[in-house]
C-alpha cells in the first residue's frame, strides 16, 4: 500500500532554515508528482509547489519563489522540502502529497490521493 | 491565478440532515476541481475528483456537482463521522489552490 512518512517536528529561529523530508514506499517513487501543502494554526491548506520525481523538475507557487526549495532522492524515495529565511508566519504543518492519475473524458485528472503525516515547523525566537 | 471560494464557511447540522457546500472559482475550471475531508489532527482524505467522480472506499452518500465556475459538494444524509471541515481544490492549472474551507459541526 502506498505509504508517505514525514520526517518530525522541528523549531527554528526566525532567520533559520528548515529541510522537510517524505519517505514513499508501496508504489513506483518516479511515476508520480509529489506536492507540498501547508497548514498554518487554525488556518486552512496552502500549496507550495510541487516536484517531478523522475525529472526533478519543479513548479512552486509564486509566493514561495526564492525561498522554497524542492529536491528528490530516488535511490531512497524520498522527496525533501527546504523553505529559508523563516519567520513566525511559516509556523505551521507541511504535508507531502502525492497524485494519481485518473483518466476520463479525454483527459487525465491529479487529485492529491495520498498524504503523509504532517510535519510541525514551529518559528520562535 | 485562479482563486477559490467556498461557502459557507461554517454550518451546524444534525445527523441524517442534508448538507451542500459550495465552490466558485475566479474563472472556469472545467471540471478540475476536487474535494477533501479533514479531521482535527489529521491529514487531508481525498472524496470527490473532476467534480464528481467517486473516490474508491468514499461513501456513497457524497456528491459532487458542477463544472466551469460553481461546484457543490453534498452530502444526503450526514452521519456522526462526517462532522470534519471540507476543502475544495483545483488542479485546471498552476498554481494549485483551495478554498478556505467549510466546517461542518453538530447541532
Amino acid at each position: 500500500q502506498v505509504q508517505l512518512v514525514q520526517s518530525g517536528a522541528e523549531v527554528k529561529k526566525p532567520g533559520a532554515s528548515v529541510k522537510v523530508s517524505c519517505k514513499a514506499s508501496g508504489y513506483t517513487f518516479t511515476g508520480y508528482y509529489m506536492n507540498w501543502v501547508r497548514q498554518a494554526p487554525g488556518q486552512g491548506l496552502e500549496w507550495m509547489g510541487r516536484i517531478n520525481p523522475n525529472s526533478g523538475g519543479t513548479d512552486y507557487a509564486q509566493r514561495f519563489q526564492g525561498r522554497v526549495t524542492m529536491t528528490r532522492d530516488t535511490s531512497i524515495s524520498t522527496a525533501y522540502m527546504e523553505l529559508s529565511r523563516l519567520t513566525s508566519d511559516d509556523t505551521a504543518v507541511y504535508y507531502c502529497a502525492r497524485e494519481v492519475n485518473y483518466y476520463g473524458s479525454g483527459t487525465y485528472y491529479n487529485p492529491l490521493a495520498y498524504w503523509g503525516q504532517g510535519t510541525l515547523v514551529a518559528v520562535s525566537s | 491565478d485562479i482563486q477559490m471560494t467556498q461557502s459557507p464557511s461554517s454550518l451546524s447540522a444534525s445527523v441524517g440532515d442534508r448538507v451542500t457546500i459550495t465552490c466558485r472559482a475566479s474563472q472556469s475550471i472545467d471540471n478540475y476541481l476536487n474535494w477533501y475531508q479533514q479531521k482535527s489532527g489529521k491529514a487531508p482524505k481525498l472524496l470527490i475528483y473532476a467534480a464528481s467522480s467517486l473516490q474508491s472506499g468514499v461513501p456513497s452518500r457524497f456528491s459532487g456537482s458542477g463544472s466551469g465556475t460553481d461546484f457543490t459538494l453534498t452530502i444526503s444524509s450526514l452521519q456522526p463521522e462526517d462532522f470534519a471541515t471540507y476543502y475544495c481544490q483545483h488542479s485546471y492549472s498552476n498554481p494549485l489552490a483551495f478554498g478556505g474551507g467549510t466546517r461542518v459541526e453538530i447541532k
